[in-house]
């Protein structure tokens, strides 16, 4: 089975734009979860999706958001970008959840803000 | 929300054995995790332990669970300089989330 992928791998931006990010998770995964990483704050939690729903929501602004399509894939949005944006964007899938099954990463999106 | 502490450094030499501790506190969680990262890389899942069980072994490596202490290690035997790394305590909760301690840096030295 293929992993988790994402697109772009690579990305820079200028203050202000906004950005999509998308995540295509492991066959039959329904569940997709985004993680932001950056040296200062380590790992966080951004969102949750199954069965495009949003479960649950991190402690992030509202200039982030997401969506999951009925094909499981997932997309995230940052609009009115910040310098502080400049992370490195994980993605993650499980069959049902990450409470209730294991939990598999993608290799991420590498986002700079300049 | 959920405390996920680990130690931020270790060095350790090539063919000895590597620890890895972990402190949480949410003690409803049900999957505890140990993922791998490496420079430029995403996480890699190196090994899982649900919360009714004490102790884990899958080759090269075994997870031991405290569930009283709340505490979490992984044992990485004969560590080879592929294992150098970060490797991060993950611990599932019933909010559909994992929370992620800090990350340890293993270095193996020759």
């Amino acid at each position: 089975k293929a992993g988790v992928t994402q697109t772009p791998r690579y990305l820079i931006k200028t203050r202000g734009q906004q950005v999509t990010l998308s995540c295509s998770p492991i066959s039959g995964h329904r569940s997709v979860s985004w993680y932001q990483q950056t040296p200062g704050q380590g790992l966080q939690f951004l969102f949750e999706y199954f069965s495009e729903t949003q479960r649950n929501k991190g402690n992030f602004p509202g200039r982030f958001s997401g969506r999951q399509f009925s094909n499981s894939r997932s997309e995230m949005n940052v609009s009115t970008l910040e310098l502080g944006d400049s992370a490195l964007y994980l993605c993650a899938s499980s069959l049902e959840g990450p409470s209730t099954d294991t939990q598999y990463f993608g290799p991420g999106t590498r986002l700079t803000v300049l | 929300g959920e405390d996920v502490e680990q130690s931020l450094f270790l060095s350790v030499r090539e063919g000895d054995s590597s620890v890895i501790n972990c402190t949480y506190t949410d003690s409803s969680s049900t999957y505890l995790y140990w993922y791998k990262q490496e420079p430029g890389a995403g996480l890699q899942l190196l090994t899982y332990i649900f919360s009714n069980m004490d102790m884990k072994q899958d080759q090269r490596l075994t997870v031991l669970l405290n569930k009283k202490d709340k505490h979490l290690s992984l044992r990485i035997a004969d560590t080879q300089t592929g294992d150098s790394a970060i490797y991060f305590c993950a611990v599932g909760s019933n909010d559909y989330k994992l929370s992620f301690g800090a990350g340890t840096t293993v270095t193996v030295r020759a």
